[in-house]
């Protein structure tokens, strides 16, 4: 079945910590790549998003992704992580077949970070 | 900065019940989209509204459920009868649409969400 797949359920790492983040999608033919965080008690931002051209794309707060066409992969990184980062993670995806650009989200990574 | 507004934060209803949750998209945006999350799994896709139409639907979205644009600022999403498992949280989503300078017309900003609880 199609979908986007978060490995990590909860990742918990100390300050300064390098992070790794997975998401892999089935879905074939062009799509369009998110990085949604949920600070807690608060909506969903966009970290970063790949619509074509280079495959590393850096977002807000020290965040990029990398997307790996043959690994169907799109796996968020940052060099080094801060108490503030504390949050879920949702990787999603936009298939080409949705006229309407409908979004397909992973079930999420909690990010637990401690001080 | 513009936000995605949605009202109530927490609608608690009786099972059977319609409820009307709603929510302000971000003034210039034409595309509008609301999302659920039922606890612990992940968000899903419900229905995207375009030009006073729905454009695109998913299985979830059955005939309890209808949107609606009623004025050039609101966008709701009706349940007409709730049932135990409609308990969620509903995030509606806008985006613009058309190619303009300056203008971020490939993503979808979210509201804060209402959670909704069917007893």
């Amino acid at each position: 079945a199609q979908s986007v797949s978060q490995h990590n359920h909860h990742v918990i790492l100390s300050e300064a910590a390098s992070l790794e983040l997975g998401c892999n999608y089935s879905y074939g033919g062009t799509v369009n790549l998110f990085w949604y965080v949920q600070y807690p008690g608060q909506h969903l931002q966009l970290l970063l998003k790949y619509f074509s051209g280079d495959p590393l794309v850096k977002g807000i707060k020290g965040f990029e992704a990398e997307f790996i066409k043959s690994k169907f992969s799109f796996n968020l990184r940052k060099p080094s992580v801060q108490w503030s980062d504390t949050a879920e993670y949702f990787c999603a995806v936009i298939p080409g077949y949705s006229s309407a650009s409908k979004i397909i989200f992973g079930s999420g990574t909690r990010l637990s970070i401690r001080p | 900065e513009p936000e995605v507004t949605q009202t109530p934060s927490h609608q608690v209803t009786q099972m059977g019940q319609e409820v009307i949750l709603r929510c302000v998209p971000i003034s210039n945006h034409l595309y509008f989209y609301w999302y659920r999350q039922i606890l612990g799994q992940k968000v899903e896709f419900l229905v995207s509204f375009y030009n006073n139409e729905i454009s695109e639907k998913s299985e979830i979205f059955d005939d309890q459920f209808s949107v609606e644009r009623p004025d050039g600022s609101n966008f709701t999403l009706k349940i007409r009868s709730t049932k135990l498992e409609d308990s969620a949280m509903y995030f509606c989503a806008s985006r613009y649409l058309f190619v303009k300078s300056g203008e971020d017309t490939d993503t979808q900003y979210f509201g804060p969400g209402t959670r909704l609880t069917v007893l």
